[in-house]
């Protein structure tokens, strides 16, 4: 059972607002990341951490940003929230100690609308 | 970098048919993994295969990692209406390491008609 939670699950704003979207796992990984997905589309991969003060952009250019202060929490956070960044996204984390620990454990996604 | 296919794009059919999708790729791989993704979830992982060739069962899915190492394919018998969610695959290189990063196909979206 996977022990990773994010909030909030629906996330309705305006333009222009500063937000953070939670993250939190309870497994003790090291390597978390941050997915932007589209209403059925392909999972796209906007920062990930392999651990504590480590962060990094991913494939997909976003104007979030996030931090690793704790192992267990990777918050992202959008300055200025514009209709564009409207998505789903979802966190996920996994081990790292040994090769084909990759396997992902993912939340249940964060549904951001921005009016 | 590896280029990964997915397909079909999306699936319609009818309760109790069986379903199969793939993956396949000019690389290499190690492992391959199967997600499904629930409407409003987050993908959870359905099947992990690790040596070419090999076959594996999770209830009604069968997924199999093919014999050449650059693709597999994920079957589902008699589909019900729960089938209904976003397949995706996740392959993960020989010299994937501890700071692989994985890399996901664009999914398969499946319909399930009651």
């Amino acid at each position: 059972e996977a022990d990773i939670y994010q909030t909030p699950r629906y996330l309705v704003i305006g333009t222009g607002k500063k937000i953070t979207l939670e993250c939190s796992q309870t497994m003790g990984h090291d390597k978390m990341y941050w997915y932007q997905q589209d209403p059925g589309m392909e999972l796209h991969l906007i920062h990930y951490s392999y651990g504590v003060n480590s962060t990094e952009k991913g494939d997909l250019s976003s104007e979030s940003t996030v931090s690793r202060i704790r192992t267990e929490h990777f918050p992202l956070t959008l300055e200025s929230a514009r209709p564009s960044h409207t998505s789903q996204y979802l966190c996920a984390s996994s081990e790292s100690q040994r090769t084909g620990s990759e396997k992902l454990f993912f939340g249940s996604g964060t549904q951001l609308s921005v009016l | 970098g590896q280029q990964l296919n997915q397909s079909p794009q999306s699936m319609f059919i009818q309760e109790g048919e069986d379903v199969s999708m793939n993956c396949t790729s000019s690389s290499i791989f190690n492992t391959w993994l199967w997600y499904k993704q629930d409407p409003g979830e987050g993908p959870v992982l359905l099947i992990a295969l690790y040596k070419a060739g090999e076959l594996t069962s999770n209830g009604r899915l069968t997924a199999q990692f093919g014999i050449t190492r650059k693709d597999s394919f994920l079957n589902i018998s008699a589909s019900i209406p729960s089938d209904v969610g976003i397949y995706f695959c996740a392959p993960i290189p020989n010299s994937g390491g501890s700071n692989y990063k994985l890399t996901f196909g664009k999914g398969t979206l499946l319909t399930v008609n009651p």
